[in-house]
């Protein structure tokens, strides 16, 4: 099973400016990798597939990139909305995995 | 509007069994891929089970192999989780969600399952 690890475990950044949050897969995931933002009370939102393609109505401050081993989610110009728990997810190899998340909190 | 709406969870004793639907509206259901995916409060998800369009295939998490069965309607757009022999690591909020290529592009907002004696 692919072990996905994020870090930082939590980051504090302050509104407008930008956050960058990282994925390590423990082998290769090619291009495999979905990011998801979780509110509390709310289910997951697919924000990014295939390492950096937006899904349906995701805006364009969240941006993806990476391949194999190392990904990263950026969100530019933060704003109050964007504070949650973000998730990584490999879906190259069976059975498919999530990173234990980074919340996102205010600074 | 996709919408996907789990119910069927609740308060259950070691041992027991529980079964979980997932009703869905906004697309056409029969096309895709299906899955329940659980998260314990506070902590991360975990993918549970999937099933193919018409039900033909399914696929299971190694700490559900054996007890949980998936199953769907394509004539009444649900989707089942059937789970016996429950136990407290079983605890969790189960969403289903619809398999997009392999990414979860629609989910849930859960159902709460509570395994405690």
């Amino acid at each position: 099973e692919i072990v996905m690890t994020q870090s930082p475990a939590t980051l504090s950044v302050s509104p407008g400016e930008r956050a960058t949050l990282s994925c390590r897969a423990s082998q290769s995931v090619s291009s495999n990798l979905a990011w998801y933002q979780q509110k509390p009370g709310q289910a997951p939102r697919l924000l990014i597939y295939g390492a950096s393609t937006r899904a349906t109505g995701i805006p364009a401050r969240f941006s993806g990139s990476g391949s194999g081993t190392e990904f990263t989610l950026s969100i530019s110009s933060l704003q109050s909305e964007d504070f949650a728990i973000y998730y990584c997810q490999q879906y190259d190899n069976w059975p498919y995995t999530f990173g234990q998340g980074t919340k996102l909190e205010i600074k | 509007e996709v919408q996907l709406v789990e119910s069927g969870g609740g308060l259950i004793q070691p041992g027991g069994s529980l079964r979980l639907s997932c009703a869905a509206s906004g697309f056409t259901f029969s096309n895709f891929w299906l899955n329940w995916v659980r998260q314990v409060p506070g902590k991360g998800l975990v993918w549970v089970s999937r099933i193919n369009t018409d039900g033909s295939r399914t696929d299971y998490a190694d700490s559900v192999k054996g007890r949980f069965t998936i199953s769907r309607d394509n004539a009444e757009n649900t989707l089942y989780l059937q789970m016996n022999s429950l136990r407290a690591e079983d605890t969790a909020l189960y969403h289903c969600a619809r398999d997009f290529y392999g990414a979860y592009d629609h989910w849930g907002q859960g159902t709460p399952v509570a395994v405690s004696s």
